[in-house]
């Protein structure tokens, strides 16, 4: 089945540890999104990345690193440096086509020991 | 800043009702609008796009944009239980990019 493959679904990140979420997508998608979303928010734009081994900063990079190795896929770093990294992390992808929408995995909720 | 707001209910209405839903934005430029549907601890689901002014009718589902007013709307006919999510209105910042600009979602409460 085609879509877009989010794991771990739970994450649990200790104090100083680096954690990384992972997004797989077999879409042939060319761009693909980080969001976090805080409950009751909206969702906030971490990195996007539109064609591989290019990547950019959203709103919010600040503590999150990220790569885009392969087409299929954009990983996302929760460094330790991020120090309320407990969120609803979502990853999206849609087709270099100009007004095309996004469409997202499944989430990984990470929280803090 | 570019911006999309929403009303953040919950808006409750009766099963059979039509529940209507508004969102306003920001940025004259903007030519795509979605809707998008969040269950509880669900990620989004895309259920609507609308790119010109007017109605566009999708099942129960009908998208209304006013680009004079940036003004969009989703009314949804005949409430059922099953439609109680969050509603997330979003606009595509740039059609290079592909970067959306979300409003926090209005809570809909369909009782039966």
């Amino acid at each position: 089945d085609g879509g877009i493959t989010q794991s771990p679904k739970y994450l649990f990140r200790k104090e100083g540890q680096n954690v990384t979420l992972s997004c797989e997508q077999n879409l042939n998608h060319d761009a693909m999104y980080w969001y976090r979303q805080d409950p009751g928010q909206g969702l906030r734009l971490i990195y996007y990345s539109q064609i591989v081994n290019d990547f950019q900063k959203g709103d919010i990079a600040e503590g999150y690193s990220v790569s885009r190795e392969k087409k299929e896929s954009f990983p996302l770093t929760v460094t330790s440096a991020q120090k309320n990294p407990t969120a609803f992390y979502l990853c999206a992808s849609r087709p270099d086509v100009s007004n095309q929408p996004q469409h997202f995995g499944d989430g990984t909720r990470l929280s803090i020991l | 800043q570019k911006e999309v707001e929403q009303n953040s209910g919950p808006l409750s209405v009766p099963e059979g009702a039509i529940a209507s839903l508004n969102c306003t934005y920001s940025d004259r430029v903007s030519q795509s609008f979605f809707w998008y549907r969040q269950y509880s601890g669900k990620s989004p689901e895309l259920i609507m796009s609308i790119y010109s002014n007017g109605d566009k009718e999708d099942g129960r589902f009908t998208a209304q944009l006013n680009k004079a007013s940036q003004y969009v709307s989703l009314l949804i006919r005949d409430s059922q239980p099953s439609d109680s999510a969050t509603y997330l209105c979003a606009f595509l910042v740039s059609s290079n990019t592909g970067k959306l600009i979300f409003g926090q979602g209005t809570t809909l409460q369909v009782k039966p």
